[in-house]
């Protein structure tokens, strides 16, 4: 069965500061892992998706991903936070199943500080 | 709107009571997913739709469960005899398509209904 695993419950980073979100995945075949944002009550937005060959992806609001296939990480990246990413972020794999539903992680809540 | 639309955004019933959710995806989506996101078992997959095809159902938790897409858009899940556990959000996601070149379109989420069993 696939896995995605957030090690971290809650990363703590100071505005201006770079930031990693840290994801690695279990996955049978060809991984296609995304990052999701989740603001409260609200749904979760999609923030960047892996595609083939680029080993460093780039996303909305100024985020980034790194794919490492010999790690299976997709870290989540920003070179400088903002107060405003504070938010819930949930990394995800799309199924081996035809639909690809998405296994998510447990989720990270991201805390910047001013 | 041009997103996810999902209603009602909260409800509180009593256990036993059946309730119905319902999703109505960005227009032209082919494919429809329920999920549900709880303290304890975080965000699981419950249901998938595409098209015409028959649903996947391998994520719904028990036969009290159920959902169907009618007309290939709007969507409704309903639980029967509820009970405490089933307390979670229910989010509702759409995507263009699952298949062949297009199978990593993302999928766009609604907000989500907000149910509470007493």
């Amino acid at each position: 069965a696939q896995s995605v695993a957030q090690p971290e419950d809650q990363v703590n980073v100071a505005e201006g500061n770079p930031l990693t979100v840290k994801c690695t995945y279990s996955v049978s075949g060809n991984p296609y892992p995304f990052w999701y944002v989740q603001y409260p009550n609200r749904g979760l937005q999609f923030l960047l998706k892996y595609i083939t060959g680029d080993n460093l992806v780039k996303g909305s609001y100024g985020f980034e991903a790194e794919f490492n296939k010999s790690q299976t990480s997709f870290h989540l990246k920003k070179p400088s936070a903002l107060v405003s990413d504070s938010a819930l972020y949930f990394c995800a794999v799309r199924g081996p199943r035809a639909g690809n539903m998405l296994t998510f992680g447990g989720g990270t809540r991201l805390m910047v500080k001013p | 709107g041009a997103g996810v639309s999902q209603s009602p955004s909260n409800k509180v019933t009593e256990k036993g009571k059946d309730v119905e959710l319902r999703c109505d995806p960005i227009s032209g989506h082919t494919a429809l997913y329920w999920y549900r996101q709880s303290l304890g078992q975080g965000l699981e997959f419950l249901i998938y739709f595409q098209g015409n095809s028959a649903p996947d159902k391998s994520g719904l938790p028990s036969d009290r469960f159920s959902a169907e897409r009618t007309g290939g858009s709007v969507s409704t899940l309903t639980i029967q005899r509820t009970q405490q556990e089933d307390s979670a959000v229910y989010l509702c996601a759409s995507s263009l398509s699952t298949g062949g070149g297009d199978s990593n379109q993302p999928q766009h989420f609604g907000d989500g209904t907000r149910l509470s069993i007493l």
